[in-house]
């Protein structure tokens, strides 16, 4: 039962340019989202978080937006750049559920 | 720095044999997991800890089982392994409670032929 969907296998996107990347659940009960950052070889790697009592949250040239009655997280990246190349995760978790649920992810490329 | 040791870090095996995949932290952290990750698949959970001894299953839990006697390490053993096990492994911790992030170890790549 895949709770946490990606639905964009890969996304390619000019340097300087906006990505965004897009997940969706369908568990209501999910109060805390992450993304995740994956280059090959490597563990994934934390990057953004946001909890299900606000709609937004910023790091950087990162920034996380939650629309709750849509089931909707979006992650945004401005500007792009060439190391921001790497695979991305979006998760879920909810506070008395010890699990953390995935979803697919996507590889997205930044082009010069 | 999460301080979380995976080892081995690559194994081949042959179809059949044992295989015990361990992880390791240096600080008393409560939530350890399990995931595989797969092409097209992400990373799916195996197992998951939320203490000694106290271990629950993910949404791919047959064929493995794990163990946690201690804190600090959180064992998987494929007791019988197959083909459709080859994969990369990951450990992760939770540093905090339950709705905090969590760090991922290096992975282990196992492949069983």
């Amino acid at each position: 039962d895949q709770q946490v969907k990606q639905n964009s296998p890969s996304l390619s996107v000019q340097e300087g340019r906006i990505s965004i990347l897009n997940c969706d659940y369908t568990n209501s009960m999910f109060d805390y989202f992450l993304w995740y950052k994956k280059y090959p070889a490597e563990g994934p790697t934390f990057l953004i978080s946001i909890s299900s009592i606000k709609d937004k949250n910023e790091d950087g040239r990162f920034t996380v937006f939650l629309n709750k009655s849509a089931k909707h997280l979006s992650l945004h990246i401005v500007p792009s750049q060439p190391g921001d190349s790497a695979v991305y995760f979006c998760a879920a978790s909810w506070s008395g559920w010890g699990k953390l649920q995935f979803g697919a992810g996507t590889q997205v490329v930044v082009t010069p | 720095d999460a301080g979380i040791t995976q080892s081995p870090r690559h194994k081949v095996t042959e179809t059949g044999t044992p295989v015990t995949l361990r992880c390791h932290q240096t600080e008393n952290h409560r939530y350890m997991y399990w995931y595989r990750q797969d092409p097209g698949h992400g990373l799916r959970l195996i197992h998951y800890s939320y203490g000694v001894k106290d271990t629950d299953k993910g949404e791919v839990s047959d064929g493995y089982s794990v163990s946690r006697s201690k804190t600090e390490d959180f064992l998987l053993t494929l007791e019988s392994a197959t083909s459709s096990q080859t994969s990369v492994y990951f450990c992760a911790i939770r540093m905090g409670g339950e709705n905090t992030e969590a760090f991922f170890g290096q992975g282990t790549r196992l492949t069983v032929v």
